[in-house]
């Protein structure tokens, strides 16, 4: 079945360091990914997303590339900021109407 | 730009109390869900609609049921609330046409829910 993989948090970074979060999926036919974030009490909402093989999806610095060949849509920032202290989601949707989540990987930032 | 709007914020309940939480989204969306999120488990779908009078079981239905009277509304009950139900509760809706989406969900701000 459909499923998502991704690394286990928690992962702690100083201020403007190098980001990823690796994410890996299984899925049959053509499934759009996305990458979603949640702040402290706050809902998850969508940070980026590539709905075919090799696009990019990028907004507020974050990038993340589908590939289709290793099955991979790990998230990258060049340079974190205190602010980008979130859980962070990867996930898939395809052929269908159902959003498969990964577990979730929580972001701490320090100053 | 109200989006997926749940209440109530906050609630405690005793055991054996019941309770609706009401999420309504003004996107005119097709498909809505009911997620619960706790410590370590990520998140997990409980039901689920693809329209106005659908509804489906996902992952952990047991113990809440739904309803879905008019598209902009979707309603999770607990008829009996137990302590195991205690958890943040997420509603989130997806444009789509059909049974296809290649689309983003769109949450709410969450239901935070204690049972004593």
């Amino acid at each position: 079945g459909n499923s998502v993989t991704q690394m286990e948090g928690p992962v702690t970074l100083s201020e403007e360091a190098f980001l990823t979060i690796n994410c890996t999926y299984t899925a049959t036919g053509y499934p759009s990914l996305f990458w979603y974030v949640q702040y402290p009490g706050e809902g998850l909402q969508l940070l980026l997303k590539a709905t075919k093989a090799d696009d990019k999806g990028s907004n507020k610095g974050f990038e993340a590339t589908y590939r289709k060949e290793t099955t991979s849509f790990h998230l990258e920032k060049g340079s974190v900021q205190v602010s980008d202290s979130a859980v962070y989601f990867c996930a898939l949707i395809t052929g269908g109407f159902k959003t498969i989540f990964g577990a979730g990987t929580r972001l701490f930032v320090k100053a | 730009n109200a989006g997926v709007t749940q209440t109530p914020k906050f609630r405690v309940l005793k055991t054996g109390q019941s309770m609706t939480l009401l999420c309504a989204q003004d996107m005119n969306h097709e498909y809505m869900y009911w997620y619960r999120q706790d410590p370590g488990m990520g998140l997990r779908l409980i039901h689920y609609s693809v329209g106005e009078g659908t509804t489906a079981k996902g992952e952990v239905p047991d113990g809440y049921n739904v309803s879905r009277l008019k598209k902009q509304n979707f309603l999770l009950g607990l008829e009996s609330a137990a302590p195991s139900q205690t958890s943040v509760y997420f509603c989130a809706s997806i444009a789509g046409t059909g049974l296809f989406s290649n689309q983003p969900q769109h949450f709410g701000d969450g239901t935070r829910l204690s049972i004593l």
